[in-house]
């Protein structure tokens, strides 16, 4: 079964850009969440989604967005890129949406803002 | 809010020995669920060992084990017999029933040969 596949590995922006970072799940998982992580504030949860819809958010400005489509798959978005965007992103996906629910995370996308 | 906090910041430990990573968390809330993820080199989060709140038993895998002390807000990992694959991140980790992740800063292990 393969893993949880996130694309690209590596994205380098400038300040003002958009990017897209897409998420796909494990087979059959239907809710996956998104995670920044820097240097400087850990790991911090983005958002979840769980069929189509946002189930969760943390506490990050509307420039951070995302969507899930019907195969599961996700894409997280963020606009008017900051030098502090630089992070790694984590995706990680289970079955169902719930606190019991085990998360299996991808290999994360290195998004650095020149 | 909830916090989580691992006051180690790095540990060594000898092959072949026991070592224990702290954590504490601080939340009003009755039912949730605790983690530990380990992050290597490869970056990619990888689940070791969670523990129900409503659960008195400490969770255990193999050569992992957890001491959870629930009034005390305490949740340490207990690793046996170490290994030197067993070098990482390690992350506690926080989960309510909404299901928001809330995660330690990290206790980097090494695992000396």
């Amino acid at each position: 079964k393969a893993g949880v596949t996130q694309t690209p590995r590596y994205l380098i922006k400038t300040r003002g850009q958009q990017v897209t970072l897409s998420c796909s799940p494990i087979s059959g998982h239907r809710s996956v969440s998104w995670y920044q992580q820097t240097p400087g504030q850990g790991l911090q949860f983005l958002f979840e989604y769980f069929s189509e819809t946002q189930r969760n958010k943390g506490n990050f400005p509307g420039r951070f967005s995302g969507r899930q489509f019907s195969n599961s798959r996700s894409e997280m978005n963020v606009s008017t890129l900051e030098l502090g965007d630089s992070a790694l992103y984590l995706c990680a996906s289970s079955l169902e949406s719930g606190a019991n629910q085990p998360q299996h995370f991808g290999d994360g996308t290195r998004l650095s803002i020149l | 809010a909830q916090t989580v906090t691992q006051s180690q910041p790095e540990m060594s430990v000898q092959e072949a020995e026991t070592v224990t990573l702290s954590c504490t968390y601080d939340t009003s809330e009755s039912d949730y669920y605790l983690f530990w993820y380990k992050q290597p080199p490869s970056r990619q989060m990888i689940l070791v060992i969670r523990q129900e709140a409503y659960k008195q038993q400490n969770a255990t895998e193999n050569r992992f084990s957890v001491n959870f002390q629930k009034a005390a807000k305490s949740f340490s990992l207990k690793i046996s017999d170490s290994q030197l694959g067993d070098a990482a991140m390690y992350f506690c980790a926080y989960v309510n029933n909404f299901n928001k992740f809330y995660f330690g800063s990290g206790t980097k292990l090494n695992v000396k040969p």
